[in-house]
């Protein structure tokens, strides 16, 4: 168990929709990031908050956007989905900024979306 | 831009044979390098990073990596596979301290009785 929790584990939604994913980093950390799995396009940096400040952006989609809170948990908010976004969402945090040397991430067990 | 291959979708090994799962990145700058392992239907664990500490890195589950810069490699090694081992192993690259990670496109080890 790494620590870092998601929710929901699944998601079926429709195209058009917009979901919410959830992501509560491990206790302490202060910076989160999100990924997209897909079988084309692989692992994919969306964006990282450190703090509740956005801090580094990928290849995010501006349908896509993301928000970290003051209790340090992030969201992400997909939206106008496609049947393309249809993936695996992952969440990992760090001690980025804590002291630590070498930003090791901690992933979360990924919430699997599906849009029909 | 820094990016990373890895030579070969997907490895066979029988059980107790060598594994080697090969990572080559670029980057302009002294890298920090991990090793992830994904099970099915779960998130990534990590099994071993580069510390600059010393070029062999030994991680969990009797799995090591040997950093060679001439090479710009990381390839991972493990002695005798056994069969938990099988899942699929991510090379993950960083620039810096607190930059993103880039991950190759993975490798499915399938470990043979």
């Amino acid at each position: 168990d790494s620590g870092v929790t998601q929710t929901p584990k699944h998601l079926i939604t429709a195209t058009g929709q917009r979901v919410t994913l959830r992501c509560s980093p491990r206790s302490g950390d202060l910076s989160v990031y999100w990924y997209q799995q897909s079988l084309d396009q692989g692992l994919q940096f969306l964006i990282q908050y450190y703090n509740g400040e956005e801090r580094a952006k990928g290849n995010i989609l501006e349908r896509f956007s993301a928000q970290q809170f003051p209790d340090l948990h992030s969201e992400l908010n997909l939206s106008s989905l496609e049947l393309g976004d249809s993936a695996l969402y992952f969440c990992a945090s760090s001690a980025f900024g804590r002291g630590d040397l070498y930003n090791e991430q901690f992933f979360g067990p990924g919430t699997r979306l599906t849009v029909l | 831009a820094q990016s990373v291959t890895q030579l070969g979708s997907h490895v066979s090994v029988s059980e107790g044979a060598l594994v080697l799962l090969r990572c080559n990145y670029s980057s302009s700058v002294p890298p920090y390098l991990f090793w992830y392992v994904q099970y099915p239907n779960q998130g990534l664990q990590l099994l071993l990073k580069y510390t600059s500490a010393a070029t062999l890195v030994k991680g969990i589950n009797g799995f090591e990596a040997e950093f060679k810069k001439s090479e710009t490699s990381f390839h991972l090694t493990k002695p005798s596979a056994h069969m938990s081992d099988a899942a699929e192993y991510f090379c993950a690259v960083s620039e810096g301290y607190g930059q993103n990670f880039v991950f190759g496109p993975g490798t499915r080890l399938s470990v043979l009785p």
